[in-house]
């Protein structure tokens, strides 16, 4: 079956910096997404990546599928105290999604 | 937006016992719903897929006989984890589609059980 892979696992950020964490498929995808879970949350959607080669943006976060349509990343500027938490992608296949491991990103300020 | 919410938020609960799980869509219809868990500090996983109106999905390695889910409405899911023992404490997620094509999803709240 379908496997989502995402590293890394774990990114220590400081405020200010830039960084990117990335999702890769064992199998084509019809489409990817991206959710965030703040602590102690529920998965929050972001955006949905369709096309080979797409590329979004959402204010600091840029988001891009690649054009295998196999892997994506999600790259952060400027990072904030706001943006901690965990991101997950999640390849949608058989009509239902796969979520990778998630990033979970801490921020010192 | 759509909301979809999941009741309790939280229960604990003796070995053994039943517990049941409500996911509400709650301005909107949803004829599928979707359950998860997640275990700490690790991804969702899906468990079912929940259909409106007839038998629910299971993924592979989940008892559908352990997991009942019924999905007598359109706006309404139930989980139900029977005989629960202490390693299904875990947080249990359900979401529904966000649009007709059913790709992407709201999440509820989520529901943390906890077996003692």
């Amino acid at each position: 079956g379908q496997q989502v892979m995402q590293i890394p696992q774990y990114q220590h950020v400081q405020e200010g910096e830039d960084f990117t964490t990335y999702c890769n498929s064992s199998t084509t995808l019809s489409n990817i997404q991206w959710y965030k879970q703040r602590p102690g949350g529920h998965p929050v959607f972001l955006i949905q990546l369709v096309k080979s080669g797409e590329v979004k943006k959402q204010k600091r976060l840029t988001f891009q599928f690649g054009e295998a349509k196999k892997n994506s990343s999600l790259h952060i500027t400027a990072t904030q105290t706001t943006d901690v938490g965990t991101y997950f992608c999640a390849g949608f296949d058989d009509y239902k999604l796969s979520f990778g491991a998630g990033t979970t990103v801490t921020v010192r300020a | 937006g759509a909301v979809v919410s999941q009741h309790p938020s939280w229960v604990i609960c003796k070995s053994g016992t039943s517990v049941k799980i409500e996911c509400r869509s709650l301005d909107f219809q949803a004829t599928t719903m979707f359950w998860y868990r997640q275990f700490p500090k690790q991804s969702l996983m899906l468990m079912a897929t929940s259909n409106e109106g007839s038998k629910a999905t299971y993924e592979q390695g989940v008892e559908k006989d352990k997991f009942l889910i019924n999905h007598a409405s359109l706006t309404l899911s139930t989980l139900t984890v029977t005989s629960a023992h202490p390693e299904d404490s875990s947080f249990y997620i359900c979401s529904a589609p966000q649009d007709s094509r059913e790709e992407t999803q709201y999440f509820g709240p989520g529901t943390r059980l906890l077996v003692l």
